[in-house]
């Protein structure tokens, strides 16, 4: 198993650009969220799915949308990039809330 | 809104002693807890975990300690080895979502 994967592994915007951010999992996991981690922070939920189909907000959600067509992929998708939003975002996924989580390696952001 | 938190941020220890990182938490409806260890420039790595119908579990060197009444999550590390240097999270999930503390930074000097 490839567990959780990212793509791309680093990315620079300039401000008011778009983009998505790719996750995928192949453990058949119903649970997939995204967190993003600034220097020396923990991580903060950004959006979490329970399942194909749905979607939630997590703490810090704005300027960020999310689908779940399949289990496998949960793209991020950053509508209007703001300098704000330099970060480093991780994808995780489990069996469910109550599971252990798995994370993808990350993606470094960096908005100009 | 709930939070979880550390005591402290930095923790320094000899190599061969046992660590023990403290975590508070403030939501009394959570359910589930999870400690996680992140070496830098890589993901969190699951260490142990703990749900809220048990007081301790043991892994590989590893113990969590949970104390509902204060709302209190501990990890203990024995013989800690240089390996164990990195930054460690606990994380507390009573609903849908899981939400991190902010890390404690432990450094095994050797």
């Amino acid at each position: 198993n490839a567990g959780v994967t990212q793509t791309p592994k680093f990315q620079v915007l300039k401000t008011g650009q778009s983009m998505t951010l790719q996750c995928a999992q192949d453990m058949n996991h119903e649970y997939m969220s995204w967190y993003r981690q600034d220097p020396g922070m923990g991580l903060r939920l950004i959006h979490y799915s329970v399942g194909a189909g749905i979607t939630d907000q997590g703490e810090v959600p704005n300027g960020y949308n999310v689908s779940r067509s399949t289990t496998e992929d949960f793209p991020l998708r950053l509508l209007s990039a703001a300098p704000s939003q330099t970060s480093v975002y991780f994808c995780a996924s489990s069996y469910s809330r109550t599971y252990e989580q798995y994370f993808g390696p990350g993606t470094r952001l960096t908005v100009t | 809104g709930e939070s979880v938190g550390l005591h402290l941020p930095t923790l320094s220890v000899q190599e061969g002693d046992n660590s023990i990182i403290n975590c508070a938490y403030s939501n009394s409806a959570s359910d589930y807890f999870i400690w996680y260890k992140q070496e830098s420039g890589k993901g969190p790595q699951f260490i142990i975990d703990i749900r809220s119908n048990m007081d301790k579990r043991q892994g590989q060197r590893v113990t969590v300690l949970l104390n509902k009444t204060v709302k209190h999550l501990s990890l203990q590390i024995a013989a800690t080895q240089p390996g164990d240097s990195a930054v460690y999270f606990c994380a507390e999930s009573g609903g849908s979502r899981l939400t991190f503390g902010e890390g404690t930074q432990l450094t095994v000097n050797p």
